[in-house]
């Protein structure tokens, strides 16, 4: 069971482009998030689905947008990167859709926008 | 509005030695769950613990175990007889039951464990 994975590990990409980050689960958790760690702000929540077909928006939700067409995928989209937006990515899934269950995370995005 | 305070930036011990890390959180509801995860330098994060607001006995597992106190509000982490692979960073984070799914988190303290 490989848990999450994301792709791709890393990228440098030019400020202008659309960029998808992808984010898959083979655990059937009911839940997914998408995360930025930035240095000195430990991890900031970017958007959140409870379930497939819904999406939310969480505390640093500008610049990025989801969606949710099945249970295992969850891509993040920047539809014009910023140079503000290099940093690391991580998504998480947790089994319910309570939202207060245990989050675990893939190995994370490190994504530089020059 | 909920917070998590993490005061200690960075702490450095010499192997063999007990540490602990401080968390202190803030939130207005009276459910809540508190969660340490390790994110050692190959960048993953690992979670070790999840405690909910109404079970405040200690934990132990292994080397590691928390100190839950509400009367401070605080979650502290011990680990005893630390080892070099106890480098890393440490998170301390919470969600509540009004917060709309957002898991706060800590600004980390990074734990050096020299040999």
């Amino acid at each position: 069971i490989a848990g999450i994975t994301q792709a791709p590990t890393s990228q440098i990409l030019a400020a202008g482009r659309r960029m998808t980050l992808r984010c898959t689960q083979d655990m059937r958790h009911n839940a997914m998030y998408w995360y930025r760690q930035d240095l000195g702000l430990g991890l900031r929540l970017i958007h959140y689905s409870n379930t497939a077909g819904t999406t939310g928006k969480g505390e640093v939700p500008d610049g990025y947008s989801v969606s949710r067409a099945n249970t295992d995928d969850f891509p993040l989209t920047l539809a014009s990167a910023v140079p503000s937006q290099t940093s690391v990515y991580f998504c998480a899934s947790s089994a319910t859709v309570l939202g207060t269950d245990t989050q675990y995370f893939g190995p994370g995005t490190r994504l530089t926008v020059l | 509005a909920q917070k998590v305070t993490q005061a200690q930036t960075e702490i450095s011990v010499v192997e063999k030695e007990d540490v602990t890390l401080d968390c202190v959180y803030e939130t207005r509801d009276t459910t809540y769950y508190l969660f340490w995860y390790k994110q050692p330098p190959s960048g993953e994060l690992v979670f070790l613990i999840r405690r909910n607001s109404f079970d405040e006995q200690n934990e132990i597992s292994g080397r590691y175990s928390w100190n839950f106190q509400k009367s401070t509000s605080s979650f502290n982490f011990t680990i005893t007889a630390s080892q070099v692979v106890d480098s890393a960073v440490y998170f301390c984070a919470l969600i509540s039951s009004g917060s709309a799914r957002q898991l706060t988190f800590g600004s980390g303290t990074q734990l050096t464990v020299l040999p």
